[in-house]
């Protein structure tokens, strides 16, 4: 189905690696955003986005970055100082920023090697 | 800043019986909750959600009713079916047009599983 696109599924990182999660949408929504999901801990905010060029630190952003260079792209990238990187990754994203509705990829699961 | 917590972590229950997953908020500015059901190995959808300004919400077998002055809210689905066991989540927010807005901040998320 599409939507909000996440690439790869699976990513493994070796250690001292950056690596980049891809997500892409063609809903044409303004605002994006990264969630990290951990076993029993529920969707945490890692970055968001309202518009083109704009991108905001959510609750734990230490170890990550992101780039907001086109609308219907907000890749992230998990850096070497992210400790304990291994998590789900969910991309979504909304009409606009805090709107009644999120639309959620599919996911990337990142593993440590 | 906002913390949500979600009761139970797991619930089982025999399909047919009723689920009642709970949560409450510490903002008390809080004026929107959804809920979203994540199944295994899918993406997160909404499946429901409420305003402040309504005490319940219901859409077939599935129903949210909030509290306000106890600041909780929950979530209960009757006649229970196997494609029901997911995982739940809360979430509250402050939504409004400009001014003071904050991010959902969501539970840790209920595993729901209903035995046939």
């Amino acid at each position: 189905d599409g939507g909000i696109t996440q690439s790869p599924k699976y990513l493994f990182r070796k250690e001292g690696q950056n690596v980049t999660l891809s997500c892409e949408q063609n809903l044409n929504h303004d605002a994006m955003y990264w969630y990290r999901q951990d076993p029993g801990q529920g969707l945490r905010l890692i970055y968001y986005s309202q518009i083109v060029n704009d991108f905001q630190k959510g609750d734990i952003a230490e170890g990550y970055s992101v780039s907001r260079e086109k609308k219907e792209s907000f890749p992230l990238t998990v850096t070497s100082a992210q400790k304990n990187p291994t998590a789900f990754y969910l991309c979504a994203s909304s009409i606009r920023r805090l709107s009644e509705k999120l639309f959620f990829g599919s996911g990337t699961q990142l593993s440590v090697l | 800043g906002e913390n949500v917590e979600q009761h139970p972590s797991t619930l089982s229950v025999q399909e047919g019986d009723s689920a009642v997953i709970k949560c409450t908020y510490s903002d008390s500015a809080s004026n929107y909750f959804p809920w979203y059901k994540q199944e295994l190995g899918k993406r997160p959808q909404l499946i429901i959600d409420i305003r402040s300004n309504v005490g319940e919400k219901k859409d077939q077998r599935i129903a949210v009713t909030l509290n306000k002055t106890a600041k909780h809210f929950s979530l209960h689905i009757t006649e229970t079916q196997p494609e029901d066991s997911a995982v739940y989540f809360c979430a509250a927010s402050i939504l409004g047009d400009g001014g003071s807005q904050g991010n959902l901040i969501f539970g840790k998320g209920t595993k729901l599983s209903v035995k046939p």
